[in-house]
């Protein structure tokens, strides 16, 4: 079971690089999520989205975009990167209908270095 | 906007000792969900526990137990029977049942530490 699939697992950029981090999901999860730990930190929101074509910020959107083409994918776009993203990134989805709400399951994070 | 409050940034158990993490929240909603993530050093986020609040009874799953109070807006968790795997970040998280609003909204984390 594949579950949530983050790539790469790690990854180390010079400041100004872009570099897009990939997201899929084989649980036909609506929601999508994208979040960011920082150390000694929860984890905060940088964007999300609850259906192919919608996405929405959240907590930390500054310097990241996202799309949602497909159900499966929701990839996290990192333009002219700062050392300020050095930052472990989640990718999570869950699945929503009306009221009922299932747990959101997480990848294995990413660990992204800028230097 | 909801907030999450773990005012424990450090915790330490006996094995086999039973240990008590505590979460507050703050919201104007009357439905919702919480949680408690287990992140061990694989970084791996594992769901251990989830309450509904218009649920009264206390949810359990095995050694771990919550002991929920709405008017008070309080979650702790109870881990019973400590062990050495349960050594891990715990994160307290808070989703509103509203749809369309369905963020999930973090703690800052308690470290576990289990003494053998």
């Amino acid at each position: 079971n594949a579950g949530v699939t983050q790539t790469p697992k790690f990854r180390i950029l010079k400041i100004g690089q872009s570099m897009t981090l990939q997201c899929a999901q084989d649980m036909n999860h609506n929601y999508m999520y994208w979040y960011r730990q920082d150390p000694g930190m929860g984890l905060k929101l940088i964007y999300y989205s609850v259906g192919a074509g919608i996405t929405d910020k959240g907590e930390v959107p500054n310097g990241y975009n996202v799309s949602r083409s497909t159900t499966e994918d929701f990839p996290l776009r990192l333009e002219l990167a700062a050392p300020s993203q050095t930052s472990v990134y989640f990718c999570a989805s869950s699945y929503s209908s009306g009221r009922g709400n299932t747990e959101a399951f997480f990848g294995q994070g990413t660990r992204l270095t800028v230097v | 906007a909801q907030t999450v409050t773990q005012s424990q940034p450090e915790m330490s158990v006996q094995e086999a000792e039973t240990v008590t993490l505590s979460c507050t929240y703050d919201t104007s909603e009357s439905d919702y969900y919480l949680f408690w993530y287990k992140q061990p050093p694989s970084r791996q986020m594992i769901l251990v526990i989830r309450q509904e609040a218009y649920k009264q009874q206390n949810a359990t799953e095995n050694r771990f137990s919550v002991n929920f109070q709405k008017a008070a807006k309080s979650f702790s968790l109870k881990i019973s029977d400590s062990q050495l795997g349960d050594a891990a970040m715990y994160f307290c998280a808070y989703r509103s049942a509203q749809g369309g609003s369905e963020k999930l909204v973090f703690g800052k984390g308690t470290k576990l530490t289990v003494n053998p």
